[in-house]
């Protein structure tokens, strides 16, 4: 079945440095990705969409600056989080549909958890 | 606007009971889709069921089950003689749009579930 792959799974670094996290379709194509962010004991919230060879579609309230995305191919999208901050330690979960399947028909990845310290 | 409610926060079960998730939502699409999954501690998202909204029939797949009414805008979830294995945070999820127009999730606050030995 189709998967999609994260990495890092964990990842810790200090306040103010930038952390990137992968989001890969292992074996479809994806045009489209999600990028979502939970807390401890809360729900998913969707943070963008990741358009592959065009810019993300930022949720209100996400501060594009920050969450950079990039989507440069049909199989890879990237989360970066820049000057990381203690307040940004969270469960980071993308999700992929392969082009041209019906409505959702999702795939989630595992999950990246980020600490700041 | 969108929102999927789950009033159980926390439910407590002995093994073997059954036990019913709930879960409501709002919609101005006439075409929708929903959704559960499960989400143990290690964080990864399990995909339970999809459903569209022109297809009311409930459906069993094995322990579980699933009420879908559209007159009362619920998507309730049972599991029957529950297993320690199914205690997780079950969470319920609405999408948005048409056709693949979209497939970004709405969720539900989610319930943790608690199955006793």
């Amino acid at each position: 079945g189709a998967v999609v792959s994260q990495h890092p799974s964990r990842v810790i670094c200090k306040s103010g440095t930038s952390v990137k996290i992968e989001c890969r379709s292992l074996d479809f194509q994806a045009t489209t990705m999600f990028w979502y962010r939970q807390f401890p004991k809360k729900s998913l919230m969707l943070m963008a969409t990741s358009n592959e060879g065009s810019k993300a579609t930022y949720e209100q309230g996400v501060e594009k600056d920050k969450f950079l995305i990039n989507h440069a191919s049909l199989t890879l999208s990237t989360l970066t989080v820049t000057s990381a901050h203690p307040e940004d330690s969270s469960f980071y979960i993308c999700s992929a549909s392969p082009s041209g399947r019906q409505t959702g028909e999702l795939f989630f990845g595992e999950g990246s958890r980020l600490t700041v310290l | 606007a969108q929102k999927v409610t789950q009033a159980q926060t926390e439910i407590s079960v002995v093994e073997k009971e059954d036990v019913t998730l709930d879960c409501v939502y709002e919609t101005r699409d006439t075409t929708y889709y929903l959704f559960w999954y499960k989400q143990p501690p290690s964080g990864e998202l399990v995909f339970l069921i999809r459903r569209n909204s022109f297809d009311e029939q409930n459906e069993i797949s094995g322990r579980y089950s699933w009420n879908f009414q559209k007159s009362t805008s619920s998507f309730n979830f049972t599991i029957t003689a529950s297993q320690v294995v199914d205690s997780a945070v079950y969470f319920c999820a609405l999408s948005e749009g048409y056709g693949g127009a979209t497939n970004k999730l709405i969720f539900g606050t989610g319930t943790l579930l608690a199955v006793q030995p």
